[in-house]
This record gives structure tokens, C-alpha cells and sequence, in this order.
């Protein structure tokens, strides 16, 4: 299995600007999960989605933040207008819907607001 | 809700010695645990986790950790630590809501290995 994929990599872009990231979880997983990363505030869950419905969004910072999954293989979050503030690391995860399972995350994308 | 705590957010060591992170949990129901470790420039990996099953439990690269409810703890150990284990560590608790289940992690512990 490819793992998870996340595009792009590398994000430069310039404030105001819009924003989107892309993952596609693991075959056969019913959830998936964003997050991001930064020095100040650790780790944050965004939002994650079951079955492609969104469950819990209460991670996303503004409205400026929105995320989609119109499919089991894929999902977005989109950044409109972006902000200097909004310069981090955003990962995607997806796992089964299960207590006990584990999380698989991708390699993440590096997102400079500049 | 469960909640989990890392105790240092910084630990560092000699190459060869025991490694010890700490972590706390809190949780009205019985817990499942986990340890995930992140590489620099990658993302989260799983290292072990308990489910209820036998509380010492044994994981990737040497690692094991063990669940003790009446000190509501799951450190995390290494007899001996080496060089690639230099990381950040995250504890992690399964939480239950409504329609799901999600991961609450922990702040994470980095680790230095002095050689």
C-alpha cells in the first residue's frame, strides 16, 4: 500500500491568497483525520471526517478554514484568504472507524505564508 | 473526556542508556493508549499501544511501555537508547464522541541522545 498521500509537499504562497491541500487516505479506511503542526501550539486536530461526513470540526480555526471529502478517496482543506498566522505543517491521517486502531499519517505539507 | 499529559518536554540522554518518557492519562472509561513517534521532517508513526490485552506491551525499535491503572500512567521505556531514536514521542488516548472516535495526543516529548 502507497500509504498516505498528501499534495503538495511544499506550499509558498503569499498572503491573501488561496490555499489548498490534498490527501488521499488508505484504501479501506473510513476515517480520516487533519492536523496541524506548528513550534507554538504543538499538534491540533482540525477536523475529521467518518465515512465522509464531517464529525467534528470544532478544531478549525475561522471561517477562512474549509474542508471537504466528496469521496472515500480523497479530501481537501482550503485556506481562503490565507494568513502569515496560518504558516505550518498540516498532516492527514485515516484510520478505521475502530477505538483501538491506529492512525497512519502522511508526510505532511509545509505551508509558508509569506 | 480523556485527556493525556507528557511530563518534560525535553529529555535528553546518553547513547547506551535507559530511556524513560512519562505519560498520564485520564479517562472515565477503560483507556486504549497509544505511543506514536515522529522523525524530523515526517509524519507521526505508530511505536505501540495497549488495548486492554496485557499491560506490559511491546512495540517498534526496542520500545515497550507499560499500563498502570492504579498510577493512571503509560511511561514509556528503552534499556538501551541509540543515536536514531532522537524524535519527538506523543502519548496518545482514543476518545469516544458522538459518531466517532478520535486520537487526542498529547504536547510530545522530544529526545536527545548525546553520543
Amino acid at each position: 500500500d502507497a500509504g498516505v498521500i498528501q499534495s503538495p509537499r511544499h506550499e509558498v504562497t503569499e498572503m491573501g491568497q488561496e490555499v489548498t491541500l490534498r490527501c488521499k487516505p488508505i484504501s479501506g479506511h473510513n476515517s480520516l483525520f487533519w492536523y496541524r503542526q506548528t513550534m507554538m501550539r504543538g499538534l491540533e486536530l482540525l477536523i475529521y471526517f467518518n465515512n465522509n461526513v464531517p464529525i467534528d470540526d470544532s478544531g478549525m480555526p475561522e471561517d477562512r478554514f474549509s474542508a471537504k471529502m466528496p469521496n472515500a478517496s480523497f479530501s481537501t482543506l482550503k485556506i481562503q484568504p490565507s494568513e502569515p498566522r496560518d504558516s505550518a505543517v498540516y498532516f492527514c491521517a485515516s484510520s478505521y472507524l475502530d477505538r483501538t486502531d491506529t492512525q497512519y499519517f502522511g508526510p505532511g505539507t509545509r505551508l509558508t505564508v509569506l | 473526556a480523556q485527556s493525556v499529559t507528557q511530563l518534560g518536554s525535553h529529555v535528553s540522554v546518553s547513547e547506551g542508556a535507559l530511556v524513560l518518557l512519562r505519560c498520564n492519562y485520564s479517562s472515565s472509561v477503560p483507556p486504549y493508549l497509544f505511543w506514536y513517534v515522529q522523525y524530523p521532517n515526517q509524519g507521526l508513526q505508530l511505536l505501540l499501544k495497549y488495548t486492554s490485552a496485557a499491560t506490559l506491551v511491546k512495540g517498534i525499535n526496542g520500545f515497550e511501555a507499560e499500563f498502570k491503572k492504579s498510577e493512571t500512567s503509560f511511561h514509556l521505556t528503552k534499556p538501551s537508547a541509540h543515536m536514531s531514536d532522537a524524535a519527538e514521542y506523543f502519548c496518545a488516548v482514543s476518545d469516544q464522541n458522538t459518531g466517532g472516535f478520535k486520537t487526542i495526543f498529547g504536547a510530545g516529548t522530544r529526545l536527545f541522545v548525546k553520543a
